[in-house]
């Protein structure tokens, strides 16, 4: 596609419950990466992708949180047994290689 | 791990007025990548730049990487309403493993 698309923009769910959030990469882009940010915080990093296979998965919080690519393309974090902490906007980007970073518009998680 | 520090963390300026933001690092990086943000949407690539040295300008931003590898600044001139946001540098560390690493932003604010 034109841009990096993520999917579902909002998201709200209650504490204890599963969510996935999707993300497209630009089509040829072979690194995927997902960032959170919180509330008026800055960017943090979560875990990035080459092809299918991550080799920095050091940002993730807590065994709660994975992330899986395949087919060199599309991406799902999954966050089980979700807590109130969890809610902010996580963001995804691609980029050829390790390169500049495209982003996406992101996935607003509120955690009620 | 590397870290970059940013500052100011906010400014206020008077449209018209030319505006300086800057990154350092205890450690090298090998990239400087300059981002701008606006509410509700994922970052947007300003400036990339990949050697030392370089002085990199699109419109009336000009960005540096610095010669010493560990910090980089970004320069807005005749500033306009439009240029309020959020502006984060980024780089790649010298560990190369892919992670692109943020600063915590810059809130800039335009009086007209």
């Amino acid at each position: 596609g034109a841009g990096v698309s993520q999917s579902p923009s909002n998201k709200v769910t209650e504490k204890g419950k599963d969510v996935e959030l999707r993300c497209d990469p630009i089509s040829g882009h072979t690194a995927l990466y997902w960032y959170r940010q919180s509330l008026g915080q800055g960017l943090e990093f979560l875990i990035y992708f080459q092809g299918n296979s991550a080799p920095d998965k050091s940002g993730l919080p807590s065994d709660r949180f994975s992330a899986e690519r395949t087919g060199g393309s599309v991406s799902t974090l999954t966050i089980q047994r979700t807590q109130q902490e969890d809610s902010a906007v996580y963001l995804c980007a691609s980029s050829i290689y390790t390169g500049e970073l495209f982003f996406g518009e992101g996935s607003r998680l509120t955690v009620l | 791990g590397q870290q970059l520090n940013q500052s100011p963390q906010s400014m206020f300026i008077q449209e018209g007025e030319d505006v300086s933001m800057n990154c350092t690092s205890s450690s090298i990086f090998n990239t400087w990548l300059w981002y701008k943000q606006d509410p509700g949407e994922g970052p947007v690539l300003l400036i990339a730049l990949y050697k030392a040295g370089e002085l990199t300008s699109n419109g009336r931003l000009t960005a540096q990487f610095g010669i010493t590898r560990k910090d980089s600044f970004l320069n807005i001139s005749a500033s306009i309403p439009s240029d309020v946001g959020i502006y984060f540098c980024a780089g790649h560390g010298s560990s190369n493993t892919g992670k692109l690493i943020f600063g915590q932003g810059t809130t800039l604010q335009v009086k007209p």
